[in-house]
């Protein structure tokens, strides 16, 4: 069965400071990996997505993450947090074989920065 | 492109009512995903469909919850006799088919069970 564990369930950073939100995944198949967003009273944004090209991905407003298959993970990164990221963060895991495309998420990761 | 919509927003009712939601996904997409989101929680899968059909539920889906989306377009969820336990965000979310990795989730439908 596919599952993902997001380490921490709230990370605290300066405005400035480098953003590192953590995820680990467990999938006997190759998987597809997401990072979403979320504000608020909103629903989830997706930030980017792994799915199996360069191990390096680049998404939205400045974020980052890298798949490391060695270390199941596929953690977030942004160099400098502005005020604005503070939300709740999701990673989430879809088994490449699954037609459906559902998503498997993990327990999230709020971010708050401090001015 | 107008985004997936969903109403109402906020949903109040007593214990063992029913209720109604309603999804309208981004209208080329005929793929439609439903989620339930609790406090503190991730989204959990419940159900999916490619058009009209539904192909996939969770066992999330108890017998008091029945999903339609009879042409394919939008889709309603209902729950019978509500219990404080099925108090949740209710999410749902739309792709196309060839692409369900990029799935476009609207803002939600609180339900809130007294």
């Amino acid at each position: 069965a596919q599952s993902v564990t997001q380490l921490g369930s709230h990370v605290s950073v300066s405005e400035g400071a480098l953003v590192l939100l953590r995820c680990n995944y467990s999938s006997s198949v190759p998987p597809y990996l997401f990072w979403y967003v979320q504000y608020p009273n909103q629903g989830l944004q997706l930030l980017l997505k792994y799915t199996s090209a360069a191990t390096l991905v680049k998404g939205i407003n400045g974020f980052e993450a890298e798949f490391k298959k060695s270390e199941t993970s596929f953690h977030l990164t942004k160099p400098s947090a502005h005020m604005s990221d503070a939300a709740e963060y999701f990673c989430a895991v879809s088994p490449v074989l699954s037609q459906g495309g559902k998503l498997i998420f993990g327990q999230g990761t709020e971010l708050s920065v401090k001015p | 492109d107008t985004g997936v919509s969903q109403d109402p927003r906020h949903k109040i009712t007593k214990r063992g009512q029913n209720v109604t939601f309603r999804c309208d996904p981004i209208s080329e997409h005929n793929r439609l995903y439903w989620y339930r989101q609790t406090l503190g929680q991730g989204p959990e899968f419940l159900t999916y469909f490619q058009n009209e059909a539904q192909l996939e539920k969770s066992r999330l889906l108890s017998d008091r919850f029945s999903a339609e989306r009879p042409k394919g377009s939008f889709s309603t969820l209902e729950i019978q006799r509500t219990e404080q336990g099925d108090s949740a965000m209710y999410l749902c979310a739309s792709s196309l088919a060839r692409a369900p990795d990029t799935q476009y989730f609207g803002p939600g439908t609180r339900l809130t069970v007294l």
